[in-house]
């Protein structure tokens, strides 16, 4: 099956700092990925939508200077945490698109757990 | 609005019995329906869809889900639960604008006992 892959999957940064997670898929190319974010024992929220080539579609509430998103090729999305601060602290995860022949699902990366200190 | 919900935050069961975890939707036009699961500080593992067709989906590890038009329900099941079971699991449904965005319900957290 499609894999996605997420890296790194733990990171602990000082406050203030940034810090960028990979989303990457393996073996197929993926024009759309999704980036969630998971609070403990909650569901996923959907933060943004990642088009390759064009710009990233955030949700609601999420600040598009703070997070930042590019996907410059067809299999890697990144998420920058800008100016980070504890309350960034969480799991985020990303999904993508699979393959034509899978419609409608998505694969998801093993997440990056957060840490801001 | 569009939404998946799962109406039970956790679900006890001892090894060997059937388990079911509940979720129901109300997505518009003909819905795509996932269940994932979740293992601590993992990502989301996928078990199973529908799509179209049998409303008895097969999926991974066992389980199996029933899509029920009329009570627009979507329940996971499998028949003999295992420790290792134990897990959060999450039903999710995708919007018809085709985006490819999912959306979770609450998730529930299944704990088989020995």
């Amino acid at each position: 099956g499609a894999v996605v892959s997420q890296h790194p999957s733990r990171v602990i940064c000082k406050s203030g700092t940034s810090v960028k997670i990979e989303c990457r898929s393996l073996d197929f190319q993926a024009t759309t990925m999704f980036w969630y974010r998971q609070f403990p024992k909650q569901s996923l929220m959907l933060m943004a939508t990642s088009n390759e080539g064009s710009k990233a579609t955030y949700e609601q509430g999420v600040e598009k200077d703070k997070f930042l998103i590019n996907h410059a090729s067809l299999t890697l999305s990144t998420l920058t945490v800008t100016s980070a601060h504890p309350e960034d602290s969480s799991f985020y995860i990303c999904s993508a698109r699979g393959p034509s022949a899978s419609p409608g699902e998505l694969f998801f990366g093993e997440g990056s757990r957060l840490t801001v200190l | 609005a569009q939404s998946v919900a799962q109406p039970e935050d956790q679900v006890n069961v001892a090894e060997g019995n059937p388990l079911t975890v509940k979720c129901t939707y109300s997505v518009s036009g003909n819905p795509y329906l996932f269940w994932y699961v979740q293992y601590p500080n993992r990502g989301l593992q996928f078990l199973l869809k529908y799509i179209t067709g049998d409303n008895l989906v097969k999926g991974s590890y066992g389980f199996e889900a029933e899509f029920n038009k009329s009570q627009t329900s979507f329940h996971l099941k499998k028949p003999s639960a295992l420790v290792s079971d134990s897990a959060l699991y999450f039903c999710a449904g995708r919007e018809s604008s085709n985006t490819g965005k999912l959306i979770f319900g609450q998730g529930t957290t299944l704990q088989v006992k020995p």
